[in-house]
């Protein structure tokens, strides 16, 4: 699985978007692009993910390069509850790969203030 | 629908002991995964379990091992215990599509004596 880098922490005043990057230069034209987030202490939480286009869904949106090699994850309008950390992934799928593995990095602690 | 289960949710142990994990995926899923987090090495992969075959093995020595049974509930069993083996442990289901995300449970948080 291609190997990711993101910035280690991030601040963001509370109602305003919460931009988190994510390089994946070394990515394969058959890796999805995975979000998930972890709040203190618990399971991650799985956010959104993609393979070419950009995604939306009610927590989030995905944006993608057109060469694939980063992406961004947006909150429109962050809250308290968004503090967490933010991991980036990049996975063959399941068929292609033979089964389940996320390999995480060390993520992005995103830090919501008001 | 309800999410994924993990018991228990927090255990002591000393070195030396083995202890036994479960977890019960959300209904319907076949594919059950565990992963190690500790602060050290951050979240890692174990294995995962379809239709009870373990189908990818992370780099954990043998102490670790895991089954899948036939109503998808997983077990992950630790012999002999180390300190190190400490942390929180995880598992996550899923479907079987191509691009078909894992469901994160609690965690059991272990700690070894």
């Amino acid at each position: 699985d291609a190997k990711t880098t993101q910035p280690p922490s991030m601040d963001c005043a509370e109602g305003r978007a919460a931009n988190l990057p994510c390089n994946h230069s070394t990515i394969s034209g058959n890796e999805y692009v995975y979000w998930y987030r972890q709040i203190h202490s618990q399971g991650p939480q799985y956010i959104i993910h993609g393979l070419k286009n950009n995604e939306t869904n009610e927590m989030a949106s995905l944006i993608i390069t057109e060469d694939r090699k980063s992406s961004t994850l947006i909150l429109p309008h962050a809250t308290l509850r968004d503090t967490a950390v933010y991991y980036c992934i990049v996975r063959v799928g399941v068929l292609t790969g033979g089964g389940n593995k996320l390999t995480f990095g060390t993520g992005t602690q995103l830090k919501v203030e008001l | 629908k309800a999410g994924v289960t993990q018991t228990p949710r927090y255990l002591i142990k000393t070195r030396g002991q083995q202890v036994t994990l479960s977890c019960s995926p959300i209904s319907g899923h076949r594919s059950v995964s565990w992963y190690q987090q500790t602060p050290g090495q951050g979240l890692q992969f174990l294995f995962e379990y379809f239709s009870e075959t373990q189908r990818n093995k992370g780099n954990f020595p043998g102490r670790f091992s895991g089954r899948q049974f036939s109503n998808s509930r997983s077990e992950m069993n630790v012999s002999t215990l180390e300190l190190g083996d400490s942390a929180l442990y995880l598992c996550a289901s899923s479907l079987e599509g191509d691009a078909d995300t894992q469901y994160f449970g609690p965690g059991t948080r272990l700690t070894v004596l």
